[in-house]
């Protein structure tokens, strides 16, 4: 069955940008839509927002200027970048699959933790 | 943004008991195009990822045992177990997918009493 499976630098320094992967197994990339939410300590669960393989997008308004998402149908990975990261993006970030094109999420990966940290 | 307000914050209840899991949104998630309630539950159990267990505020994932169940409409709604297994402790999360940015309630944590 389909797994997905969340990987990043763990640590990354304030002002730094990072970069997260999901890597989808079992099944095609191309047929759903791919959602990024993360859950700081302590703090609920954020939508960030989600992306199709042709490239279609939408960001939480107050991330947008910060966020870029992607499909690498080759590798079927689905890509997360933040870029000037603060402590407040602290979080353990999850990757989940889209059920039918609604914003319905019908499967998760385990979670990345990123911690930002001088 | 749609605040999704879910209490209890915590619940503990007897194997076999009923529990109910409120979550209040604070605004109308009913949408005329379909008819339908766009808010979605999902239970994450200790060290696994969030499971989705319930669509459309009552459609059951396929799997999710029937003594799951939804209901609610507009802005109030609730997530019941009928009677409840060892296997069940867990968090529970509603989310509002009617409008961007899709959010969640805070959570509630259920134990065996």
């Amino acid at each position: 069955q389909v797994q997905l499976q969340e990987s990043g630098p763990g640590l990354v320094k304030p002002s730094e940008t990072v970069s997260l992967t999901c890597t989808v197994s079992g099944g095609s990339i191309s047929s759903s839509y791919w959602t990024w939410i993360r859950q700081p300590p302590g703090e609920a669960l954020e939508w960030i927002g989600y992306v199709f393989y042709d490239g279609i997008t939408n960001y939480r308004a107050s991330l947008r200027s910060r966020v870029t998402m992607s499909v690498d149908t080759s590798n079927s990975q689905v890509s997360l970048k933040l870029t000037s990261v603060t402590a407040a993006d602290t979080a353990v970030y999850y990757c989940a699959r889209n059920k039918e094109g609604m914003n319905i999420l019908d499967l998760w990966g385990r979670g990345a933790l990123v911690t930002v940290s001088s | 943004d749609i605040v999704m307000t879910q209490s209890p914050d915590s619940l503990a209840v007897s194997l076999g008991e009923r529990a109910t899991i409120n979550c209040k949104s604070s605004q109308n998630l009913f949408h005329r195009s379909n008819n339908k309630n766009f808010i979605a539950w999902y239970q994450r159990k200790p060290g696994q990822p969030p499971r989705l267990l319930i669509s459309w505020a009552s459609a059951r994932e396929s799997g999710v045992p029937d003594r799951f169940s939804g209901s609610g409409f507009g802005t109030d709604f609730a997530l019941t177990i009928s009677s409840l297994q060892a296997e069940d402790v867990a968090v529970y999360y509603c989310q509002q997918y009617y409008n961007t940015p899709h959010t969640f309630g805070r959570g509630t944590t259920l134990e065996i009493k």
